[in-house]
């Protein structure tokens, strides 16, 4: 497996345009989440999915941030409309549960550096 | 929030040196994991420690877990220049990993 893939690693884009990044997990994880990371605030996490499922979004900053996972496969992030306080690394991990433990080791994709100007 | 509190926030050592990294926590947890993360890249899982266990190795690695005093230690044997990088802990509970602040280590050639 070519691990957690997302897309894409660098965007630019003005205030107020709707950005979109995309992530494709690791075949076979049901976890699935989106981080965010500033020197301020360090890694947060967004929001989580458990079999496609969102469980828990109590990080997701405003409601500006939404975030979808329609298959298995296949999640976005997305912003609308963007400011320039949303620049940031933008991770996502996957991982899969282990008996009643929840999930395991999370397997991050390389991340999308997000500015807004 | 159970989120992990690394320290120290940064550390800067000889290579060859051992490293000692703690992590510090508020909740209850299932287990709790310790990552890399190189400049500008993602996090790399090192090694995970379950609740029931109180010690584990992987290599150079040697990590430690006292629930008692909610506390985890990475330890770092013979350091390398390559072992520069941000060290975060991660508490893992119900499918919800959260991460510190992470220790920056520096190893000096």
């Amino acid at each position: 497996d070519a691990g957690v893939i997302q897309s894409p690693r660098h965007e630019v884009t003005e205030m107020g345009q709707e950005v979109t990044l995309r992530c494709k997990p690791i075949s076979g994880h049901d976890y699935l989440f989106w981080y965010r990371q500033t020197m301020m605030r360090g890694l947060e996490l967004l929001i989580y999915f458990n079999n496609n499922v969102p469980i828990d979004d109590s990080g997701m900053p405003e409601d500006r941030f939404s975030a979808k996972m329609p298959n298995a496969s296949f999640s976005t992030l997305k912003i609308q409309p963007s400011e320039p306080r949303d620049s940031a690394v933008y991770f996502c991990a996957s991982s899969f549960s282990f008996l009643r433990q929840g999930a395991t080791e999370a397997f991050f994709g390389q991340g999308t550096r997000l500015t807004v100007v | 929030s159970q989120q992990g509190e690394e320290d120290p926030q940064a550390l800067s050592i000889q290579e060859g040196e051992n490293a000692t990294m703690n992590c510090s926590y508020k909740t209850s947890i299932n287990n709790l994991q310790w990552y890399r993360q190189n400049s500008g890249r993602g996090l790399v899982h090192l090694i995970l420690i379950r609740s029931n266990e109180r010690e584990k190795h992987s290599g150079r690695l040697r990590v430690t877990l006292d629930t008692s005093k909610k506390s985890s230690s990475l330890l770092i044997t013979a350091s390398r220049a390559a072992d520069t990088a941000s060290y975060f802990c991660a508490t893992g509970l119900a499918g919800k990993s959260t991460f510190g602040d992470g220790t920056t280590l520096t190893v000096k050639p």
